[in-house]
């Protein structure tokens, strides 16, 4: 069965620091993957997509992410992190044409 | 453009209480999904639609109906409210697959305390 693993429950990061939050699927078949950020009380914003091609994906806000096919991972990577960057990440991969699966989030908090 | 609204953004519901949720989206897309988010679980998918009149089950239907009698709305009723529904719930749409997912879009949520 597919499943979407977040190890990391919190992520605690300097101002200004680079920052990567992992991700890992368990998938059969060329996976298509998502990285979502919340803010304290809003809904998920989409921030970047993988369907194929170039393993590295770039998305918003400066985000990018890397799909490494032998690792099952699509870790979500950024080079320098902002205070407005705190929020809460979750992967997600398709389950099929309608559905997705999501990891549990990693929540991410920058130290000043 | 106001995307996807959800309604009430509060509620607090007495055990054996009823409610509906109101989901309405602007952007004419066919698929539209209910979730419930709980600490350390992520997202879970309740029911979903893929078109006007259509409305299936997801990994977390008990307890939960949903209506899809316009292609903008999408309810999710509890008819005999549980604590064990205390959640924050969102609602998300998406547009019709068309050679690649496409990703959903999301309201603010509806938290939700069942006393």
């Amino acid at each position: 069965a597919q499943s979407v693993t977040q190890p990391d429950i919190h992520i605690t990061v300097s101002e200004g620091a680079s920052l990567e939050l992992r991700c890992n699927y368990s998938y059969g078949a060329t996976p298509y993957l998502f990285w979502y950020v919340q803010s304290p009380g809003q809904g998920l914003q989409l921030l970047l997509k993988y369907f194929s091609g170039d393993t590295l994906v770039q998305g918003i806000k400066g985000f990018e992410a890397e799909f490494k096919r032998s690792q099952s991972s699509f870790n979500l990577r950024k080079p320098s992190v902002h205070w407005s960057d705190a929020a809460e990440y979750f992967c997600a991969v398709e389950k099929s044409n309608y559905q997705l699966i999501w990891g549990a989030g990693t929540k991410l908090i920058i130290k000043p | 453009n106001a995307g996807v609204t959800q309604t009430p953004k509060f509620r607090v519901l007495k055990t054996g209480q009823s409610m509906t949720l109101l989901c309405a989206q602007d952007m004419n897309h066919e698929y539209m999904y209910w979730y419930r988010q709980d600490p350390g679980m992520g997202l879970r998918l309740i029911h979903y639609s893929v078109g006007e009149g259509t409305t299936a089950k997801g990994e977390v239907p008990d307890g939960y109906n949903v209506s899809r009698l316009k292609k903008q709305n999408f309810l999710l009723g509890l008819e005999s409210a549980a604590p064990s529904q205390t959640s924050v719930y969102f609602c998300a749409s998406s547009p019709r697959r068309a050679g690649g997912n496409q990703p959903q879009h999301f309201g603010d949520g509806t938290r939700l305390s069942i006393l």
